[in-house]
């Protein structure tokens, strides 16, 4: 069965990186897009990257820009998000999730904690 | 950006009730729509997708209709499982933006 199961959490400073994995089984990742959404405590969800099934495209949210980078290994079936120069406000639960080929995200992984705190 | 804006944010209903949320976009985006149930600690789970789609293995008691900028999600019967909170997201341009949630909750 399909699973995406993110790694990479924990608590780190301000200023400081993180980079998250999300490994995936079940299908065949090289002919998906894959995203990272997030939730900040208390907050809804937040669309924040996507990579096209083959690297070729990478967008994201605005706050984001120029600090983190998506990236994706194919030969690993392994979706990464490098999270540079974080902030208090980038502390969320992540999760990767597929595209599904109507466009909607249909399978999510459980998520990993980022806390970003001194 | 595409703003997406979901109404109300929290409804307080009953078990046999029937419910309507509704998401609404600042500009239109077709049927590139899909709505959510989400679960503390757990994975999001798509409910509907192009506005109007039944997802696989979802209960035929909620719905989704809508096109344009005004889009609904109905569940005709409310069941305990169905208590939860519910995101709209537009897939028509980048960033993919979710409205802010609606919270079902147990009257």
């Amino acid at each position: 069965q399909v699973q995406l199961v993110e790694s990479g959490g924990g608590v780190v400073q301000p200023g400081r990186s993180l980079r998250l994995s999300c490994a995936a089984s079940g299908f065949t990742f090289s002919s998906y897009g894959i995203h990272w959404v997030r939730q900040a405590p208390g907050k809804g969800l937040e669309w924040v990257a996507v990579i096209w099934y083959d690297g070729s495209n990478k967008y994201y949210i605005d706050s984001v820009k120029g600090r983190f980078t998506i990236s994706r290994d194919n030969s690993k079936n392994t979706l990464y998000l490098q999270m540079n120069s974080l902030r208090a406000e980038d502390t969320a639960v992540y999760y990767c999730t597929r595209q599904a080929v109507a466009v909607h995200f249909d399978y999510w992984g459980q998520g990993t904690l980022v806390t970003v705190s001194s | 950006d595409i703003q997406m804006t979901q109404s109300p944010s929290t409804l307080s209903a009953s078990v046999g009730d029937r419910v309507t949320i509704t998401c609404r976009a600042s500009q239109s985006i077709n049927n590139w729509l899909a709505w959510y149930q989400h679960k503390p600690g757990k994975a999001p789970k798509v409910l509907i997708y192009k506005a109007s789609s039944l997802e696989s293995g979802v209960p035929s008691r909620l719905s989704g209709s809508g096109s344009g900028t005004e889009f609904t999600l109905t569940i005709s019967s409310l069941q305990p499982d169905d208590f939860a909170t519910y995101y709209c997201q537009q897939f028509y341009s980048y960033p993919y933006t979710f409205g802010q949630g609606t919270k079902l909750e147990i009257k």
